[in-house]
């Protein structure tokens, strides 16, 4: 089973709307929780970093929210341009190896 | 300085033939990561270096799958006798420490077994 869920699986909004993305995660030990951008046909590229102290953290129009509590984590995206348009993927650290979510793809509309 | 680099950008080969991956990481980044992301799947760790150190291989799906680092720089995946579900894209990323340190990933090789 996957130690990271993410939710929705895909999702469409109008540009200049705002979204927010969720992740699940059982991964234990934890060490921090990263949010990646996957463009089409490349590698990903961090989001945010945060570890077990962090509650949040900006990054521009993307800000992600930790709970280590509950083992959540959201990344809220603000005033979306078409550019957002891309796969967000959770990814987990407990010790050097990375737990990643399947991702959740964003379509930004005109 | 450049980013990570891997070649080629897309395979396809036909089913039974080896192929091979190459991963050049970022200058001086002593640890070296192969993932494999399926079709609407996660990324799936496969294989990790770091320095001189015995890299943890306990993510190969088989035995057809081996990687090398040369010289604490350039990575190759190799694959023999390829299956058509060895086809994915394979995503190397490197970082200057283990787990707590950025990991940045190259562009991928699209792989196609046909």
């Amino acid at each position: 089973k996957n130690q990271v869920e993410q939710s929705p699986q895909s999702l469409i909004i109008l540009e200049g709307k705002n979204c927010t993305l969720q992740c699940n995660y059982t991964v234990s030990p934890f060490s921090n929780l990263r949010w990646y951008k996957q463009d089409t046909g490349r590698g990903p590229v961090s989001l945010t970093i945060m570890t077990f102290s962090e509650n949040t953290k900006s990054n521009g129009r993307y800000t992600a929210t930790l709970d280590a509590d509950t083992k959540q984590s959201s990344l809220h995206i603000t005033a979306s341009q078409l550019s957002d348009s891309a796969s967000y993927i959770c990814v987990v650290s407990g010790d050097y190896k990375l737990s990643f979510g399947a991702g959740t793809t964003v379509t930004v509309r005109a | 300085g450049a980013g990570v680099s891997q070649s080629p950008s897309n395979k396809v080969t036909e089913k039974g033939k080896d192929v091979e991956l190459r991963c050049d990481p970022i200058s001086g980044h002593t640890a070296l990561y192969w993932y494999r992301q399926s079709l609407g799947q996660g990324l799936e760790f496969l294989i990790y270096f770091q320095g001189n150190s015995a890299p943890d291989k306990s993510g190969l799906p088989s035995d057809r799958f081996s990687a090398e680092r040369t010289g604490g720089s350039v990575s190759t995946l190799t694959i023999q006798r390829t299956q058509q579900e060895d086809s994915a894209v394979y995503l190397c990323a490197s970082s200057s420490q283990t787990d707590s340190y950025e990991q940045y990933f190259g562009p991928g090789t699209r792989l196609t077994v046909t």
